[in-house]
């Protein structure tokens, strides 16, 4: 069974760089079957992707975070990364890590969240 | 980019009751759509990809149906686990529907 589980500081300060790590469980992150991504959602509101990573290294980010985010994947720790920089109040959301499908089957494992504030 | 609207963003219905859900996408998205199903304090969990298959697991319950620009997701006989909040998403840029929250009556 595929388990995510993120990590990382649940408080972060305005204008720093938020930096959280997925790690993988029950399955390669290398298999060339899948993608790796990042979602957010701020309390009582909806979801918005963030990018995704694929094991090659290669990334697509969502426009409007593109200048703010980068996406990493570490295949030897069953691995991926998300840096978001320079973050404000706007940026404090349960953050979620979740698999892909190749070609078009949705993100069928997620981890199980968690919560970054932004505040000083 | 494209954007995603579904509707209603709020629904109430009865157990038994056939419910559709339906999002809008503001340019052609071919099949590239799925639908997630979001309890509150829970990850989302994949219902239905390319627009119309079932994931593993899933009950019959649920299908998923469209191509192009308008997709809908029917609940054919409404259970009281339905309660929850359902989100489209599209594949191009990967955006969210804004959500349809289903309460049970």
């Amino acid at each position: 069974q595929v388990q995510l589980q993120e990590s990382g500081p649940g408080l972060v300060k305005p204008s720093q760089t938020l930096s959280l790590t997925c790690t993988v469980s029950g399955g390669s992150i290398s298999s060339g079957s899948y993608y790796w991504s990042w979602i957010r959602q701020p309390a009582g509101k909806g979801l918005e992707w963030i990018g995704r990573v694929y094991a090659s290294g290669n990334t697509n980010y969502n426009p409007s975070l593109k200048s703010r985010v980068t996406i990493s994947v570490d295949t030897s720790q069953n691995q991926f990364s998300l840096n978001l920089s320079s973050v404000t109040a706007a940026d404090t959301a349960v953050y979620y890590c979740a698999r892909g499908s190749i070609p078009g089957g949705g993100l069928d494992y997620w981890g199980q969240g968690t919560l970054v504030t932004v505040s000083s | 980019d494209i954007q995603m609207t579904q509707s209603p963003s709020t629904l109430s219905a009865s157990v038994g009751d056939r419910v559709t859900i339906t999002c809008r996408a503001s340019q052609s998205i071919s099949s590239w759509l799925a639908w997630y199903q979001q309890k509150p304090g829970k990850a989302p969990k994949l219902l239905i990809y390319k627009a119309s298959s079932l994931e593993s697991g899933v009950p019959s319950r649920f299908s998923g149906s469209g191509s192009g620009t308008e997709f809908t997701l029917t609940i054919s006989s409404l259970q009281p686990d339905d309660s929850a909040t359902y989100y489209c998403q599209q594949y191009d840029n990967y955006s969210f529907g804004q959500g349809t929250r289903l309460e049970i009556k």
